[in-house]
């Protein structure tokens, strides 16, 4: 089955440093990521959709400036939280369109910024 | 982004029991419904996929979709220790796949 790969499955970080998460389809290619963030004992909100080869669409209150997200290939988009602060501190999530209109997802990435 | 309800849980049944999720939508235009399975830490996994009106069963798993009521639900038969987790209803529109996820209903099944 279709697999996306998502590294690291945890980082910790200092206040004010970026951190970089990355997200591959390892068996499909996928010209649309899609990247959620879950609070604790919260919902998956979707932060952005990630569009290969163009800008990433954000939603609505999701800062862009701080969230980046490059889509540089059909198998990689990947998110950079700038600047972090203990507040982006979350559990981060990529999906990808496997096909059929069935999104696969990754492991998922715990953000702890101390 | 669309709303999406479920009922709060946590819900606690015992092993063997039914389990039934219920999920209400806002969106009309709401096209595909999944039903996603998270355990504590880990990423949501897909269980069953709706798109048409009535039920859909697979395995111990019925899914039952009625659009007029903007209404999904899902029941687990027989349900094993191993089901416990949080499952979240999501669904998508017409044309894109993003989802929109409803809050979760976590589900304890007592052995």
């Amino acid at each position: 089955g279709a697999v996306v790969s998502q590294h690291p499955s945890r980082v910790i970080c200092k206040s004010g440093t970026s951190v970089k998460i990355e997200c591959r389809s390892l068996d499909f290619q996928a010209t649309t990521m899609f990247w959620y963030r879950q609070f604790p004992k919260k919902s998956l909100m979707l932060m952005a959709t990630s569009n290969e080869g163009s800008k990433a669409t954000y939603e609505q209150g999701v800062e862009k400036d701080k969230f980046l997200i490059n889509h540089a290939s059909l198998t990689l988009s990947t998110l950079t939280v700038t600047s972090a602060h203990p507040e982006d501190s979350s559990f981060y999530i990529c999906s990808a369109d496997s096909g059929a209109n069935v999104l696969t997802f990754g492991a998922g990435s715990r953000l702890t910024v101390l | 982004q669309k709303e999406v309800e479920q009922n709060s849980g946590p819900l606690s049944v015992p092993e063997g029991a039914i389990a039934s999720l219920n999920c209400t939508y806002s969106d009309r235009g709401s096209q595909s419904f999944f039903w996603y399975r998270q355990y504590s830490g880990k990423s949501p996994e897909l269980i069953m996929s709706i798109y048409s009106n009535g039920d859909k069963e697979d395995g111990r798993f019925t899914a039952q979709l009625n659009k007029a009521s903007q209404y999904v639900s899902l029941l687990i038969r027989d349900s094993q220790p191993s089901d416990s987790a949080t499952y979240l209803c999501a669904v998508s529109g017409p044309n894109d796949y993003k989802l929109s996820f409803g809050a979760g209903t976590t589900v304890t099944v007592r052995a």
